[in-house]
């Protein structure tokens, strides 16, 4: 079974980049062909940050295109997101998940990431 | 692309039904079979509980139903028991090839 595990950060100080790495495990991340990122603010709902196809292409939240890239590797089964220019706006529980169909099963457990100085 | 409109919560007793209702667009749910439904615990990861409108992946109840008429999708669960009580999130394919949630409700087991 698929297995995700989003790691990195839990501070980052606003104006920097967040970066996040989703491990995939029980699986090859080449066997699926899209996966995605998600975030979470405390106390609201989800948001889709992006997505990636493993051939090249990439799709993103119009609200954040300008500051998000997602980038695989494909060698260490993971994949990983960046945001530029983070403000406390950027603070949530990031989530990677696989993509299936035009939904997503199998979901990481989730990292907070704070942006304070 | 705005959030999809979805009742901030919803009750019901155990044994009884709930419909949660997600509303949208051409652009989104009406245009496509494209909505899923996730459930959300407090503090855990959304779990897929619905997808293309009607379809259950494995090892979810039937209890859980969708269905959708224009630019509204519905989750109905039926036989409400206590460890339904979470929050429900729906989501949506756009036609620009992007996601879409909705603001979410919480369901309470009275």
């Amino acid at each position: 079974q698929v297995q995700l595990q989003e790691s990195g950060p839990g501070l980052v100080e606003p104006s920097g980049t967040l970066s996040l790495t989703c491990d995939v495990s029980g699986g090859s991340i080449s066997s699926y062909d899209w996966w995605s990122w998600f975030r979470q603010p405390p106390g609201k709902g989800l948001e889709w940050i992006g997505q990636m196809y493993l051939r090249g292409d990439s799709n993103y939240n119009p609200s954040l295109k300008s500051r998000v890239t997602i980038s695989v590797d494909k060698p260490k089964n993971q994949f990983s997101l960046k945001v530029n220019s983070v403000t406390d706006a950027d603070t949530a529980v990031y989530y990677c998940a696989r993509n299936f169909g035009f939904s997503f099963d199998y979901w990481g457990q989730g990292v907070l990431v704070t942006v304070s100085s | 692309q705005s959030a999809l409109t979805q009742p901030r919560s919803v009750s019901g007793s155990p044994g009884q039904s709930v419909t949660i209702s997600c509303t949208g667009t051409s652009s989104d749910v009406g245009g496509y079979d494209r909505v899923s439904w996730f459930q959300q615990h407090p503090g855990k990861a959304p779990e897929l509980i619905l997808y293309d409108v009607t379809r259950r992946p494995s090892g979810v109840p039937d209890r859980f139903s969708g269905s959708k008429s224009g630019n509204t999708a519905s989750l109905t669960i039926s036989g409400l028991l206590p460890e339904d009580e979470a929050d429900y999130y729906c989501c949506s394919h756009t036609g620009s090839n992007t996601y879409v949630f909705g603001s979410g409700t919480q369901v309470t087991v009275l």
